[in-house]
């Protein structure tokens, strides 16, 4: 496994649309995260997910926003009637969930959405 | 809401300097992590730290958490070009359920 893979790695979309980022983590990770990060900031937390169920959500991810993760192994990220404040890095990172002292994310190279 | 506070946010040296990077914050963390991210790529897992005190050495990097598992800090020695990037600390919470990143700090290390 050669780690976590996002897809695309960029989108350029109009004001309006809707965009659908893919997350393919490691494969024997129980844990998927969503994370928003805008320039010369650290990522913000939008929601994970243990196995297929989304176990929590920030106040961030507004209605707007849609994650799945139907089978437990890959997600997708949908932002619908995207504005311009939307632009930003969209990344996402998996974990074995392990003991919650030790576990660690491991990060994709994340997708870069630019609304127009 | 940002937990972690970073200092300094931006840092600029030559070659060869050393530099001390800090993270700080009220909460207490199960676990703390160090991550350099590059422009347009994903942050790439330095460290992680799990018991107060704890201090962990990776080549010139020398990463400490802090006894009450509040704080870190990250000293890099002898600082070269391949370590310019946005360093950013994440803490694990006590239900492991989150990670709250740092505001990051910038370094470019000039030649």
């Amino acid at each position: 496994d050669t780690g976590v893979s996002q897809n695309p790695r960029h989108k350029i979309t109009k004001r309006g649309q809707n965009v659908t980022f893919r997350c393919d983590p490691i494969s024997e990770h129980n844990r998927l995260y969503w994370y928003r990060q805008t320039l010369g900031q650290g990522p913000e937390f939008l929601t994970y997910f243990q196995n297929e169920a989304q176990l929590e959500k920030s106040r961030l991810l507004s209605d707007r926003f849609s994650a799945e993760r139907p089978k437990g192994s890959f997600s997708t990220l949908e932002i619908q009637r995207t504005e311009q404040g939307d632009s930003a890095m969209y990344l996402c990172a998996s974990s074995l969930g392990a003991l919650e002292s030790t576990d660690t994310q491991y990060f994709g190279p994340g997708t870069r959405l630019t609304v127009l | 809401t940002q937990l972690l506070e970073q200092s300094p946010q931006f840092l600029s040296i030559q070659e060869g300097e050393n530099l001390t990077v800090y993270c700080n914050s009220s909460s207490v963390f199960s676990s703390l992590q160090w991550y350099r991210q590059e422009p347009g790529e994903g942050p790439v897992l330095l460290v992680t730290v799990v018991t107060g005190g704890e201090v962990k050495k990776l080549k010139r990097l020398t990463f400490q958490f802090g006894d009450a598992r509040k704080d870190s800090s990250l000293h890099i020695t002898a600082a070269q070009p391949g370590d310019t990037g946005l360093y950013l600390c994440a803490g694990a919470t006590n239900t492991g359920n989150q990670f709250y990143f740092g505001t990051g700090t910038s370094l470019t290390v000039i030649p």
